[in-house]
């Protein structure tokens, strides 16, 4: 069965600080797609990148990079240079292909604080 | 419209009502998914939609929650004699394509439903 863990609950870092949010999947599937969502205190969910299980390549978008790592079911997510706006709670998901209906199976969150 | 909508916002029952969330998805959107978040956890699913039809309702709780999208558009979530134990916010999202595990999943700000 599917599975996500994300073993940080809350993280609270000062501004300019670099943070990594850790994510640990669990799969049988072959082909899966991993995705990190934010979810501000507004409550909608914003995704931020997806990546499918034949792509390794570590990925850089502005502060935000994503280290994927099959050899330990990592996918860990690193925000450099926090800043304020940053905090909010951020969720690891995992999509397997033989899934009918491509279900988000998520991780329970980390609570990000970003302190200025 | 430019995002997924929920409506109502917030919603408060009282213990045995029935209750509808409504879920207006991106316009042209193929697939629909509803999701359950209980306070401090991740949203878990519920339901999907491929159009009109619905083809995995194996998350939804009990006989209790029914959901429909009767013109492969809109979609509403219903729960009959609700109890304290529902209590949680609903999300609604939505995808273009009707396959693929690499889809992107849009989600609206959600539905918090409160049973006294």
């Amino acid at each position: 069965a599917q599975k996500v863990t994300q073993a940080q609950t809350e993280i609270s870092v000062v501004e300019k600080e670099d943070v990594t949010l850790d994510c640990v999947y669990e799969t049988r599937d072959t082909t899966y797609y991993l995705f990190w969502y934010k979810q501000p205190p507004s409550g909608e969910l914003v995704f931020l990148i997806r990546r499918n299980s034949f792509d390794e390549q570590n990925e850089i978008s502005g502060r935000y990079s994503w280290n994927f790592q099959k050899s330990t079911s990592s996918f860990n997510f690193t925000i450099t240079a926090s800043q304020v706006v940053d905090s909010a709670v951020y969720f690891c998901a995992l999509s397997e292909a033989s899934d009918l209906g491509r279900k988000l199976v998520f991780g329970a969150g980390t609570i990000l604080r970003v302190k200025s | 419209g430019a995002g997924v909508s929920q409506s109502p916002r917030y919603k408060v029952a009282k213990r045995g009502q029935d209750v509808a969330l409504r879920c207006d998805p991106i316009s042209g959107h193929v697939s629909l998914f509803w999701y359950q978040q209980a306070l401090g956890q991740g949203p878990e699913f519920l339901t999907y939609f491929q159009n009109e039809a619905q083809l995995d309702k194996s998350g939804l709780p009990s006989d209790r929650f029914f959901a429909e999208r009767p013109e492969g558009s809109v979609s509403t979530l219903k729960i009959q004699r609700t109890q304290q134990e529902d209590s949680a916010v609903y999300l609604c999202a939505s995808s273009p394509r009707t396959s693929g595990g690499q889809n992107i999943q849009y989600f609206g700000a959600g539905t918090r439903l409160s049973v006294l």
